[in-house]
C-alpha cells in the first residue's frame, strides 16, 4: 500500500523552463490537493481537485496549472519557472468521509 | 475566513521537560482541527484530530491536545520530551464546506536539548 507517491522528489530548473510534478495516490480518494511549503509560511494551498475530471484554485495559484485526468493522478504544472517558485512541493488526498489528509513524501524544487 | 496562529517558530525543549505547542484558530462554525508532525525530509503524518466529542484528543507518540471552544485553542502537549519529538508540528483547521480542504498554522520547529 504505497498511499501517496510524488515524483519526482528533487528537481532543479532554470528560470523559464517548464515541468510537471505528478501525484499518484491509490487510495481511491476523491480529493487531492497540491500545497507548497516555504520557511515560516506553512504550507499553503495551491490548487485542488474534488474529483476526477475536476479542479479549483487555492490560496496560491497563480503561475501554476493542474489537471486531474484520472482519479488516482494529479498533475502540477509549472509553464515558465520563477525563483519565486522554489519551493518543496507537497501532494496529498483525502476521501470524502475520512477528514484526515494522506500526504506525499514531497518535491524539493529550484528555479535558478 | 478561517486562519490558525502558532507562535513562536522555533520552540526548545529539554529531554524530559513538558512540550507544550500553543494553536489558536479562527472559525465561523464548530472546527475540525488537526495537529501535524514532520520529520526531515519526510511528509507530514497526523499526530491526533477533533471532530466532535471528547474535547480532550489523544494521538500517536504519547501526544495529545484540548480543544477548548471559549479560549479559540487547541494547543498540544506531550509530558516528557524525547530526542525523537524533534521535528516540526502543525496545527491545522478544516476549511468548512470547503472539500476538506485544510488551512495550517506557519509551524514550530521543535528542537530537543539533551
Amino acid at each position: 500500500n504505497a498511499g501517496v507517491t510524488q515524483t519526482p522528489k528533487f528537481r532543479v530548473l532554470k528560470t523559464g523552463q517548464s515541468m510537471t510534478l505528478l501525484c499518484a495516490q491509490d487510495m481511491n480518494h476523491e480529493y487531492m490537493y497540491w500545497y507548497r511549503q516555504d520557511p515560516g509560511m506553512g504550507l499553503r494551498l495551491i490548487h485542488y481537485s474534488v474529483g476526477e475530471g475536476t479542479t479549483a484554485k487555492g490560496e496560491v495559484p497563480d503561475g501554476y496549472n493542474v489537471s486531474r485526468l484520472k482519479k488516482q493522478n494529479f498533475l502540477l504544472g509549472l509553464e515558465s519557472a520563477a525563483p519565486s517558485q522554489t519551493s518543496v512541493y507537497f501532494c496529498a488526498s483525502s476521501s470524502g468521509t475520512r477528514l484526515v489528509a494522506t500526504f506525499g513524501s514531497g518535491t524539493r524544487l529550484t528555479v535558478v | 475566513a478561517q486562519s490558525v496562529t502558532q507562535l513562536g517558530s522555533h520552540v526548545s525543549v529539554s529531554e524530559g521537560a513538558l512540550v507544550l505547542l500553543r494553536c489558536n484558530y479562527s472559525s465561523s462554525v464548530p472546527p475540525y482541527l488537526f495537529w501535524y508532525v514532520q520529520y526531515p525530509n519526510q511528509g507530514l503524518q497526523l499526530l491526533l484530530k477533533y471532530t466532535t466529542g471528547a474535547t480532550l484528543v489523544k494521538g500517536i507518540n504519547g501526544f495529545e491536545a484540548e480543544f477548548k471552544k471559549s479560549e479559540t485553542s487547541f494547543h498540544l502537549t506531550k509530558p516528557s520530551a524525547h530526542m525523537s519529538d524533534a521535528a516540526e508540528y502543525f496545527c491545522a483547521v478544516r476549511v468548512p464546506y470547503g472539500n476538506n480542504r485544510l488551512a495550517f498554522g506557519k509551524g514550530n520547529q521543535v528542537v530537543v536539548i539533551p
